[in-house]
């Protein structure tokens, strides 16, 4: 079945870059997602990376997809302390049904 | 872009009493609507898969008659705990997906915040 795993915590100091780690499963999955989720609220799309893509930059976020070891990266370069949340990857496969991690807590110290 | 608006955003009942979730797309029509379950620091559970005008499809493990979805409209659908219980108590988040056009993707609401006491 679909699966996706995440490193449950990750702790970096202000203006470091952080690298979230992910992977996933179900190498039928269109596109892959990156979502951040703060304190009691829902979940904000960061960004998504075709499946037939390598690599996706958008400012500070750089998205890595290695297909073949079905591996999945998010790097914030600069992190902020406003960066700190939890952060989701998915994966929606032919089912349109969106899969998720099981989330890595971001700790941002001054 | 795409907004989905879930209200409320926090409830408290009594157990026994039944408790609705209401999901709306505002500036799209969402042929697909999903709605999950948190729990404290834990990832989004699937409950069900919802569909305008059609039954829901529900997760393994999802009890249909406890967790009732209606997806009336394109714009609109709702999810309603009935006789809930203390162990219902959790964040119930949708989520709307648009097939096509600029919101293309999936969009989710804030979030409710369900306590049963």
């Amino acid at each position: 079945g679909e699966d996706v795993e995440q490193s449950l915590f990750l702790s970096v100091r202000e203006g470091d870059s952080s690298v979230i780690n992910c992977t996933y499963t179900d190498s039928s999955s269109t596109y892959l997602y990156w979502y951040k989720q703060e304190p009691g609220a829902g979940l904000q799309l960061l960004t998504y990376i075709f499946s037939n893509m390598d690599m996706k930059q958008d400012q500070r976020l750089t998205v890595l997809l290695n297909k073949k070891d079905k591996h999945l990266s998010l790097r914030i370069a600069d992190t902020q302390t406003g960066d700190s949340a939890i952060y989701f990857c998915a994966e929606s496969g032919s089912s349109y049904k969106l899969i998720f991690g099981s989330g890595t807590r971001l700790l941002v110290r001054p | 872009g795409a907004v989905v608006s879930q209200h409320p955003s926090r409830v408290i009942c009594k157990s026994g009493t039944s408790v609705k979730i209401e999901c709306r797309s505002l500036d799209f029509q969402a042929t697909t609507m999903f709605w999950y379950r948190q729990f404290p620091k834990q990832s989004l559970m699937l409950m069900a898969t919802s569909n305008e005008g059609s039954k829901a499809t529900y997760e393994q493990g999802v009890e249909k008659d406890k967790f009732l979805i209606n997806h009336a409209s394109l714009t609109l659908s709702t999810l309603t705990v009935t006789s809930a219980h203390p162990e219902d108590s959790s964040f119930y988040i949708c989520s709307a997906r648009a097939e096509a056009g600029p919101n293309y993707g999936y969009t989710f609401g804030s979030g409710t915040r369900l306590t049963v006491v």
